[in-house]
């Protein structure tokens, strides 16, 4: 079975813009949750997808959003990017929404320079 | 507030010894604790996991036991490798909810010297 595919694995962008990344979950996985990891704050929870519902949020500005499909893949979004937006950002899929189990992908390296 | 702590945040050890994590919880009611690696370029990789109501579980070399009533679960690991080097995080089930499914330690670096 393949596990969590995220795409791309590096980005580079500029300030002021905004960047997508997009997540593949497990296959039979239908909860989606994002994580932020950077070295001084470490892995930080953005927000969390079940059956296409945003199910819970993290404390992050409004210029973090995201979304699911109905096949499960789920899409973040950053707007006005900013130099502390540089991190990891990394994809876990969990079978259901009651399930503490998570399973990481590689995750997505921003930089914004 | 609720978190996690774990301890030691580096750990250097030779080959062929002992490597202990130890991680805090504030949660009384969490009953969910798992163990993840990460490696260079590479996101965390659950290694093993233990639920409340087991005090230890086993897998190889690797080992995590768990004490409810002081709060704190640990990661043994036995006869290290130079390859069990890598980043380790501990986690437990938040009582909110805007902290995700996991509430995460913030790491062990692990270095095994051959």
């Amino acid at each position: 079975k393949a596990g969590v595919t995220q795409t791309p694995r590096y980005l580079i962008k500029t300030r002021g813009q905004q960047v997508t990344l997009s997540c593949s979950p497990i296959s039979g996985h239908r909860s989606v949750s994002w994580y932020q990891q950077t070295p001084g704050q470490g892995l930080q929870f953005l927000f969390e997808y079940f059956s296409e519902t945003q199910r819970n949020k993290g404390n992050f500005p409004g210029r973090f959003s995201g979304r699911q499909f109905s096949n499960s893949r789920s899409e973040m979004n950053v707007s006005t990017l900013e130099l502390g937006d540089s991190a990891l950002y990394l994809c876990a899929s969990s079978f259901g929404q009651g399930d503490e189990k998570l399973f990481f992908g590689s995750g997505t390296q921003l930089s914004v320079l | 507030g609720e978190n996690v702590e774990q301890h030691p945040s580096t750990l250097s050890v030779q080959e062929g010894d002992s490597a202990v994590i130890k991680c805090t919880y504030s949660d009384s009611a969490s009953n969910y604790f798992p163990w993840y690696k990460q490696e260079l370029g590479k996101g965390p990789q659950l290694i093993i996991d233990i639920r409340s109501n087991v005090g230890e579980k086993k897998d190889q070399r690797i080992a995590v036991t768990l004490n409810k009533t002081a709060k704190h679960f640990s990661l043994h690991i036995t006869e290290t490798q130079p390859e069990d080097s890598a980043v380790y995080f501990c986690a437990a089930p938040p009582f909110s909810s805007n902290t995700g499914k996991l509430i995460f330690g913030q790491g062990t670096t692990l270095q095994v010297k051959p």
